[in-house]
């Protein structure tokens, strides 16, 4: 049973520029959540999709967006990227009513 | 609103200690708790959760935690420390309530473990 998926596990962007993350849920799960972890941080909740519409945002600006599809993955885009941007952003997935959430490995984001 | 405090961002112990890893909690609303694992260049795994039915939780590999809802915390113990423990540790809060979907998580704990 596959677990949660990302992708890329790499990437470098320069500032100013747009990036898309990618996410596959754990096989039964339709709830998709992000979270960005700075260095040396815990992860920050940036927002949550469930049935293709975010259903709640943490404090992060317009600049993150997000969608889901309807086979449950999901992206999350980046615009106008900040050097404060890089970090490791992490996908976790659930099922709907369930408090346990799976994490992938994450993507690293390094923005120059 | 919810927080989460760990106090300690690196704690170290010998091979066979006891390991006590330590969390405070902040919530308006009667709290989820949890304890997430994280080694280098991995996502978070679950060790163990609370969910409001018994206060002391077991988990994976041998660890434990204890809600104390008069002290506000729910500190994480594994009775004795072995090499492949060495990691990070995240304790995380949700609220209980429908519309609680976020974790919130503390800054972290590094545990190393001297041989």
């Amino acid at each position: 049973d596959a677990g949660v998926t990302q992708s890329p596990t790499h990437l470098i962007k320069t500032r100013g520029q747009q990036v898309t993350l990618r996410c596959s849920p754990k096989s039964g799960h339709d709830t998709v959540s992000w979270y960005q972890q700075a260095l040396g941080q815990g992860p920050q909740f940036i927002f949550q999709y469930y049935e293709e519409e975010e259903r709640q945002r943490g404090n992060f600006p317009d600049r993150f967006s997000g969608h889901q599809f309807p086979n449950y993955s999901s992206e999350l885009n980046v615009n106008a990227l900040l050097l404060g941007d890089s970090a490791l952003y992490l996908c976790a997935s659930t099922r709907q009513g369930s408090t346990e959430a799976f994490f992938g490995q994450g993507t690293r984001l390094t923005v120059v | 609103a919810q927080s989460v405090t760990q106090l300690g961002s690196h704690v170290s112990v010998s091979e066979g200690a006891l390991v006590l890893l330590r969390c405070n909690y902040s919530s308006s609303v009667p709290p989820y708790l949890f304890w997430y694992v994280q080694y280098p260049n991995q996502g978070l795994q679950l060790l163990l959760k609370y969910t409001s039915a018994a206060t002391l939780v077991k988990g994976i590999n041998g660890f434990e935690a204890e809600f104390k809802k008069s002290e506000t915390s729910f500190h994480l113990t594994k009775p004795s420390a072995h090499m492949s423990d060495a990691a990070e540790y995240f304790c995380a809060v949700s609220g209980s309530g429908a519309g609680s979907y976020q974790l919130t998580f503390g800054k972290g704990t590094k545990l190393s473990v001297i041989p």
